[in-house]
């Protein structure tokens, strides 16, 4: 079955760039999402088709793709945006997601 | 303004049948490209698909998972239904649906999500 994998943790400092990355075999051949999920809330869609961003989302939040390898990237890391990040990709059919990277900004 | 809402038993015993009910609105599963799915996350740990049902009746499950759930939809209540057979404690997670889009290019999101329900499976 498809995997994807991500560091399980990400530290930055504020109003530094958060990189975070999302592997799997031949990513770059489908569509990454990115969803943000802060302690005791529902996951939110940040990032979709690779780049886009829902409205509503900041435009700090940005995504990319290429190779085996899908990147959400923060520019100027703000507090509020402490949360776990999953990735999630379509693979025959199915939903896969990654196992969650916590962004620590401190 | 999309809105989803989770509702079913907060404690089942094991080998028993969890049915849940994703009641939505802002949309309709009528409505081309339109889809709702099934989402859960175990306390602490993380987020795992589970199915899809779209607007032309699609349905599609988590492999793993394929032979224990039923995913259903009454487009004239905006409800769709999740059936998990043969529960087990490790079966213990929140249970979320998503109203999930196909955009232009064949790609599906989850663009909103309910407040999730917990479920307990314990004897």
């Amino acid at each position: 079955s498809y995997e994807l994998t991500q560091p399980p943790s990400v530290s930055v400092s504020p109003g530094q760039t958060a990189s975070i990355t999302c592997s799997g075999d031949k990513l770059g051949d489908k569509y990454a999402c990115w969803y943000q999920q802060k302690p005791g809330q529902s996951p939110v869609l940040v990032i979709h088709q690779d780049t886009k961003r829902p409205s509503g989302i900041p435009d700090r939040f940005s995504g990319s793709n290429s190779g085996n390898t899908a990147t959400l990237t923060i520019s100027g890391t703000q507090a509020m945006d402490e949360a776990d990040y999953y990735c999630q990709a379509w693979d025959s059919s199915t939903a896969v997601f990654g196992g969650g990277t916590k962004l620590t900004v401190l | 303004q999309v809105t989803l809402r989770e509702s079913g038993p907060a404690l089942v015993k094991p080998t028993q049948t969890l049915t849940l009910t994703c009641s939505f609105s802002g949309f309709s599963l009528t409505t081309v490209g339109k889809c709702v799915s099934w989402i859960r996350q175990p306390p602490g740990k993380a987020l795992e698909w589970l199915a899809r049902i779209d607007w032309d009746d699609g349905e599609y499950y988590s492999t793993s998972l394929r032979t224990r759930l039923t995913i259903s939809k009454d487009t004239s209540k905006n409800q769709v239904v999740l059936s998990m057979t043969n529960m087990d404690p490790v079966d213990s997670a929140s249970y979320y649906c998503a109203q999930t889009s196909k955009s232009s290019t064949g790609d599906y999101a989850f663009h909103v999500w309910g407040q999730g329900t917990m479920v307990t499976v314990s004897s």
